[in-house]
């Protein structure tokens, strides 16, 4: 079964700096997708990037980015210029590549990330 | 709306009583997921339909829960018989089909007393 792992409960960032939110995963498969999920307070959970097993280069949305090591079983999750707003519950989450069937995914526990001024 | 709704947002229980929770899938989409979220954790999968069908409920943690999806676009989860260990947020989310993106609803906190 696969499972994903975070190590940091609560992490806090002034605004405008930069933070790392780690995760590591465990799985057999060698093609799977990755995520990264922001759950804002009392809001619905939205996606934030996603990176393909298979592809080499690392995934950028504007300001996150993710630095994935497939043979560590990596992925971590880097927010560049932090403001208020993303101030939220941030979930690692792996899938399998559909089959057709259950593309059901499998979180972490979440990091809790708190900006400040 | 254009995003997944779900009713009611806050549903309060005595141990012992039956509940109903409802998911309203974005339109047209083939592919609806039930996940169970405890306090301070990730969300668990539960179940997950492609159109009417059930097909894959491995993750539903006892015979007192079943899930629905008669037309293949409304869902409900029902837990009979509720346990205080049912206290969670229940999520809904859809996706145009398998391998798409998974759009979340706002989900339903239980809280069983």
């Amino acid at each position: 079964a696969q499972t994903v792992t975070q190590s940091q409960p609560e992490m806090s960032v002034q605004e405008a700096e930069t933070v790392t939110l780690s995760c590591t995963y465990d799985t057999s498969e060698s093609d799977y997708y990755l995520f990264w999920y922001k759950q804002p307070p009392s809001r619905q959970m939205i996606l934030v990037i996603r990176q393909e097993a298979y592809k080499q280069q690392n995934a950028t949305e504007n300001r996150f980015s993710v630095n994935f090591q497939k043979a560590a079983k990596s992925f971590s999750l880097k927010i560049s210029d932090s403001q208020l707003g993303d101030a939220a519950m941030y979930f690692c989450a792996y899938r399998r590549p559909s089959t057709g069937t259950a593309s059901k995914l499998t979180f972490g526990t979440g990091t809790r990330l708190q900006v400040t001024l | 709306g254009a995003g997944v709704s779900q009713s009611p947002r806050y549903k309060v229980a005595k141990r012992g009583q039956d509940v109903a929770l409802r998911c309203d899938p974005i339109s047209g989409h083939v592919s609806l997921f039930w996940y169970q979220q405890a306090l301070g954790q990730g969300p668990e999968f539960l179940t997950y339909f492609q159109n009417e069908a059930q097909l894959d409920k491995s993750g539903l943690p006892s015979d007192r829960f079943f899930a629905e999806r008669p037309e293949g676009s409304v869902s409900t989860l029902k837990i009979q018989r509720t346990q205080q260990e049912d206290s969670a947020v229940y999520l809904c989310a859809s996706s145009f089909a398998a391998g798409y993106e998974q759009y979340f609803g706002p989900g339903t906190r239980l809280t069983v007393t």
